[in-house]
């Protein structure tokens, strides 16, 4: 079976800092990737999305950016952390092609900008 | 580009109490509708998903969910709530003509309590 990891759960960083959070498919291969982000209050917004090793597209212009070194690991990464960058990070997958394929998720990064 | 408005963000109410949760979509072509749920330590998944045919879809755990195409409403309903519904409930759409990857929009949210 399918499964999805997502690391660290909670993360507090000082503004400025960089940023690395990683996740992992395992169990199938060519997956869609994307990263979601929900703000206090908010619903999520898609940030980055990727169809394939190397393929990342950006949803928003924002502070940070994502990268795919292999089939099944997505990263989400900043150079220098915003106080604006917190809220809770999500990570999914689907199958390859349908765009009714439904979404696989993480089980999140809270992240705190202080 | 898609927006998607859930109308209620907290929704208080009793065991075996009817259930309905409001969304509304914007967007000009072709879509699929989604209902996402989040339990309570649980990770995000999918409870029900529109794509063509009968414009009533039913999902998991009783759920069940019209898509009414001239409202650009897909309302979520559940005649009778348990304390277990108690959750986060996101609407989402995507484009169907989307050539590539599955991107959804989600609307804000609605968390319901179901009190025992």
């Amino acid at each position: 079976s399918q499964t999805i990891h997502q690391w660290p759960a909670t993360l507090v960083q000082p503004v400025g800092s960089p940023l690395s959070l990683e996740c992992t498919v395992e169990g199938t291969s060519n997956p869609n990737l994307y990263w979601y982000r929900q703000a206090a209050g908010r619903g999520l917004q898609l940030l980055f999305y990727s169809i394939g090793i190397d393929q990342i597209s950006s949803e928003v212009p924002q502070n940070l950016s994502a990268s795919r070194p292999q089939d099944r690991q997505f990263i989400l990464s900043s150079k220098k952390l915003l106080l604006s960058d917190s809220g809770f990070y999500l990570c999914a997958w689907s199958r390859m092609g349908e765009a009714n394929e439904k979404l696989f998720f993480g089980s999140g990064t809270q992240l705190s900008v202080l | 580009a898609q927006s998607v408005s859930q109308h209620n963000h907290h929704v208080i109410l009793s065991e075996a109490a009817s259930l309905e949760l409001g969304c509304n979509y914007s967007y000009g072509g072709t879509v699929n509708l989604f209902w996402y749920v989040q339990y309570p330590g649980q990770h995000l998944q999918l409870l029900l998903k529109y794509f063509s045919g009968d414009p009533l879809v039913k999902g998991i755990k009783g759920f069940e969910a019209e898509f009414i195409k001239s409202k650009f409403s897909f309302n979520l309903r559940k005649p009778s709530v348990q304390w277990s519904d108690t959750a986060e409930y996101f609407c989402a759409v995507n484009a169907r003509a989307e050539a590539a990857g599955n991107k959804l929009t989600f609307g804000g949210g609605t968390r319901v309590l179901v009190k025992p």
